[in-house]
């Protein structure tokens, strides 16, 4: 089945110490997203890409990386400068510019 | 910069009644996408609108366009425990210097059975 797979579905994390979220799609879309969604709040967008080796930072990029270094893969690393790193992070992707977003089922990262 | 914002923020709904929710952009968009994020879960499609004035149906379900493309309503008729969840809407605007979907901060449902 296609889709987009997220990995872990949960994290911990200490202060201080970088994390890397995991984003897989074999759904063959050119564009891929990261949103961070707290709780009962909306869908911020952290960094899109719609090619490989491209990407462009979304509205709160301060404090994550991610690389594209395959069509298939967008990884985010949440590093230590992000100042309130808790929250849920969703992966999405959409074939053309303008199409329907997929996501996956998230990743709930906690600071302890 | 480009702003969505949804009303209400909550929508407590008696089950078999009808609510409408309401999202208003800033700025003109290109379409609007739709979504539902049932809880615990992640958002799913719904539905996009691309033309000034349109209207579609999905089922108990109605989506509008507004006419200068810059609102959209979602109204729910007859509703079911199963409508429990957050609707979000998502204006996208398109840009030679890249697309922007900018989400709405949701509406949250609760039915009361």
């Amino acid at each position: 089945d296609g889709g987009i797979t997220q990995s872990p579905k949960y994290l911990f994390r200490k202060e201080g110490q970088n994390v890397t979220l995991s984003c897989e799609q074999n759904l063959n879309h050119d564009a891929m997203y990261w949103y961070r969604q707290d709780p009962g709040q909306g869908l911020r967008l952290i960094y899109y890409s719609q090619i490989v080796n491209d990407f462009q930072k979304g509205d709160i990029a301060e404090g994550y990386s991610v690389s594209r270094e395959k069509k298939e893969s967008f990884p985010l690393t949440v590093t230590s400068a992000q100042k309130n790193p808790t929250a849920f992070y969703l992966c999405a992707s959409s074939y053309g510019r303008a199409g329907e977003l997929f996501f996956g089922e998230g990743s709930r990262l906690t600071v302890l | 910069g480009q702003q969505v914002m949804q009303i209400p923020q909550y929508q407590h709904v008696q089950e078999g009644e009808d609510f409408t929710t309401y999202c208003n952009s800033s700025t003109t968009l290109s379409n609007i996408q739709w979504y539902k994020q049932r809880p615990g879960g992640h958002p799913v499609f719904l539905i996009q609108l691309v033309k000034s004035g349109e209207v579609k149906k999905q089922k108990r379900l109605t989506f509008q366009f507004g006419e200068a493309k810059k609102n959209s309503s979602l109204h729910i008729t007859a509703t079911q425990t199963t409508d429990v969840g957050t609707y979000f809407c998502a204006g996208l605007m398109i840009k030679a210097a890249g697309n922007k979907l900018t989400f709405g901060g949701g509406t949250r449902v609760l039915v009361k059975p």
